[in-house]
């Protein structure tokens, strides 16, 4: 089994400044690990996902995540962000085997709210 | 735009009475999934389909059942409804069980609000 925990709930960030937001998760197997972001009234939109290789993993709308696995963790950066990036965000994993399907496991959600 | 239709995309229900949910998956996805996404919380696994056949369910009753058709559209069926199940149902779809980490499409979810 996996879980994920999302370490804020609630991110208030200026436009322009850099957002930071935390994924850490648990898991007896290998997994995939995904980034996934909700805007208002929306289903979920994949931002970036690490399968294997390199650890820092680049997305979407200039975001970017790094894998670290002895922290078992997945953060969430962006250098600068605008008023378009407030939204809902929510880190996923996946056991790497082909039974797992499409059996996503969430974290909580991070909300994120860009201010003017 | 992802590929992958729901409808309706809100409805009311009265507490006791059933739901039928309905998913199009994108063009070529033989594996469709439901979620659960309660309000202020992230998405629960509900079950899986591939090929028609259920091959991965979550922790929920079996009022929750499924169907996946041969032209991989599905359908999300909820009985006895609850108040709790009031939240915004996800179909996704991908291709093969998204081996290899293929990606998962959502559609942007049909809102069920039971009174």
């Amino acid at each position: 089994a996996q879980s994920v925990t999302q370490l804020d709930s609630q991110v208030p960030v200026f436009e322009e400044a850099p957002v930071e937001l935390r994924c850490n998760y648990s898991s007896s197997v290998s997994v995939y690990l995904f980034w996934y972001v909700q805007y208002p009234n929306q289903g979920l939109q994949l931002l970036l996902k690490y399968l294997s290789g390199s650890t820092l993993v680049k997305g979407i709308n200039g975001f970017e995540a790094e894998f670290n696995k002895s922290q078992t963790s997945f953060h969430l950066r962006k250098p600068s962000v605008h008023i378009s990036d407030t939204a809902e965000y929510f880190c996923a994993v996946r056991a790497r085997s082909k039974a797992a399907g499409n059996k996503l496991t969430f974290g909580g959600g991070t909300r994120v709210l860009v201010k003017p | 735009e992802t590929g992958v239709t729901q409808s309706p995309t809100h409805l009311i229900k009265t507490r006791g009475q059933q739901v039928t949910l309905r998913c199009s998956s994108q063009s070529g996805h033989n594996t469709v999934s439901w979620y659960q996404q309660a309000l202020g919380q992230g998405p629960q696994f509900i079950f899986q389909y591939y090929r028609e056949e259920e091959n991965g369910r979550g922790n929920f009753p079996p009022r929750f059942s499924g169907l996946q058709f041969p032209n991989y559209s599905s359908e999300l069926n909820v009985n006895a409804l609850e108040l709790d199940d009031s939240a915004l149902y996800l179909c996704a779809s991908s291709l093969d069980q998204g081996a290899s980490g293929n990606t998962i499409y959502f559609g942007e979810g049909s809102w069920l609000t039971v009174v």
